[in-house]
């Protein structure tokens, strides 16, 4: 099975803030790697697929990059509203399987 | 607008079976394998498996496999999850997603239904 490690578990940044989010795969998965934004009682949301493609609506200070065992996520310019915990997710075709990482949970300092 | 909306929140005792349903809306439900996953209270997703409504092909987490069961009503564009026989450890909120046409993303959520089993 491949095993997703993210990383930090938890993140405080000041509004203005690059930050940055890592998720690395135990083999490599190509660029078959998601990322997910879950704010507090709400559905998660996609942001990012397959490594670096911005889903349709998704502010561009969200990005995403990476490929085969280590990626990154970063938002720019932290806003008031990316409040929230954010997750990785790896899939793979054969069988289907979907794993997310752990998720970090980021804070406004 | 393609929606997903699930069944209300469940209070059940263990034991006790329970079927939570997600209906489509806004596109061909039959076109696109939805799938379900798990949030445990206070913790990250778990996915549990997937189904695809035009033929009811189901997958399944080696972790979830036999302690659930996935399936689907495309006459009224709507998929399930059940169980025979709740667990306390099964409390968890519970979300469907639809699975994109182009790769291993989910790109559209339901709400979620929280599900709690206790005595």
């Amino acid at each position: 099975d491949i095993q997703m490690t993210q990383s930090p578990s938890s993140l405080s940044a000041s509004v203005g803030d690059r930050v940055t989010i890592t998720c690395q795969a135990s083999q490599d998965i190509s660029n078959y790697l998601n990322w997910y934004q879950q704010k507090p009682g709400k559905a998660p949301k996609l942001l990012i697929y397959d490594a670096s493609n911005l889903e349709t609506g998704v502010p561009s200070r969200f990005s995403g990059s990476g490929s085969g065992t280590d990626f990154t996520f970063t938002i720019s310019s932290l806003q008031p509203e990316d409040i929230a915990t954010y997750y990785c997710q790896q899939y793979d075709n054969l069988p289907p399987t979907y794993t997310f990482g752990q998720g970090t949970k980021l804070e406004i300092k | 607008e393609v929606q997903l909306v699930q069944s209300g929140a469940e209070v059940k005792k263990p034991g006790e079976s329970l079927k939570i349903s997600c209906k489509g809306s806004g596109y061909s439900f039959t076109s696109y394998w939805i799938g379900w996953v798990r949030q445990m209270p206070g913790k990250g997703l778990e996915w549990m498996g997937i189904i695809y409504p035009g033929d009811s092909d189901t997958r399944y987490s080696p972790s979830f496999q036999g302690q659930v069961t996935i399936s689907a009503d495309k006459s009224i564009s709507t998929a399930y999850l059940q169980w025979s026989s709740l667990k306390a450890s099964d409390t968890a909120m519970y979300y469907c997603a639809r699975h994109s046409a182009l790769g291993g993303w989910y790109d559209y959520w339901g709400q979620g239904t929280l599900v709690t089993v206790s005595s």
